[in-house]
């Protein structure tokens, strides 16, 4: 079935530096890709959407030139989370969907922790 | 617009015991609802799902029932294992469609003790 590889597991990075998230769909083509942000002990809080081969969608509050989404490829999204802070520490988690089927496929998620 | 609203955590359970989760929601529409679990350190995964009224999603003897007319989608399990202890979230995404956002309610944490 439906599966979404999301790498890297965790990263730890200095403040200042850039980390790229890859979240990729292995076995389906996804043209709508979602990125989340986990805080500890709290529900998934929806960042943007990304869209095969045009800009991404963000939501209200969210940094478009601090969180930079690619989404090149049918298969690939990138989240770009450009200098980084300690407040940036979070858990990102990514989601496609695979139109026959209903609801979302997500990916293990990405625990970054910038120090 | 559209929230889900979950029973407040943590729930702890013992081994066999019956488990609800209530998860209460509003909408436009006609929504499609989907339990999701999580596991420590770990992404989301569909539980179960159910996308209109009446239907019964079922999984890992895990069940929720698309009540309409209380516009609600409990999860219930008639014999929790230690296994199960993890974070489940009740969503939806509203107009019956499998495309669009998913919300979330704020997840309510299960522990099951031996």
């Amino acid at each position: 079935g439906a599966v979404v590889s999301q790498h890297p597991s965790r990263v730890i990075c200095k403040s200042g530096t850039s980390v790229k998230i890859e979240c990729r769909s292995l076995d389906f083509q996804a043209t709508t890709m979602f990125w989340y942000r986990q805080f500890p002990k709290q529900s998934l809080m929806l960042m943007a959407t990304s869209n095969e081969g045009s800009k991404a969608t963000y939501e209200q509050g969210v940094e478009k030139d601090k969180f930079l989404i690619n989404h090149a490829s049918l298969t690939l999204s990138t989240l770009t989370v450009t200098s980084a802070h300690p407040e940036d520490s979070s858990f990102y988690i990514c989601s496609a969907n695979r139109e026959s089927d209903f609801g979302y496929t997500f990916g293990s998620g990405t625990r970054l922790t910038v120090v | 617009g559209n929230s889900v609203t979950q029973m407040e955590g943590p729930v702890t359970l013992s081994e066999e015991a019956f488990l609800t989760i209530n998860c209460t929601y509003t909408a436009t529409g006609y929504p499609s609802l989907f339990w999701y679990v999580q596991y420590p350190g770990e992404g989301l995964q569909l539980l179960l799902k159910a996308t209109k009224a009446d239907d019964k999603g079922s999984n890992k003897g895990f069940e929720a029932t698309y009540r309409k007319e209380t516009t609600s989608f409990h999860l219930e399990k008639g014999s929790v294992q230690v296994s199960d202890s993890a974070v489940y979230f009740c969503a939806l995404i509203s107009g019956g469609t499998s495309y669009g956002k998913l919300t979330f309610g704020q997840g309510t944490i299960l522990t099951v003790h031996p």
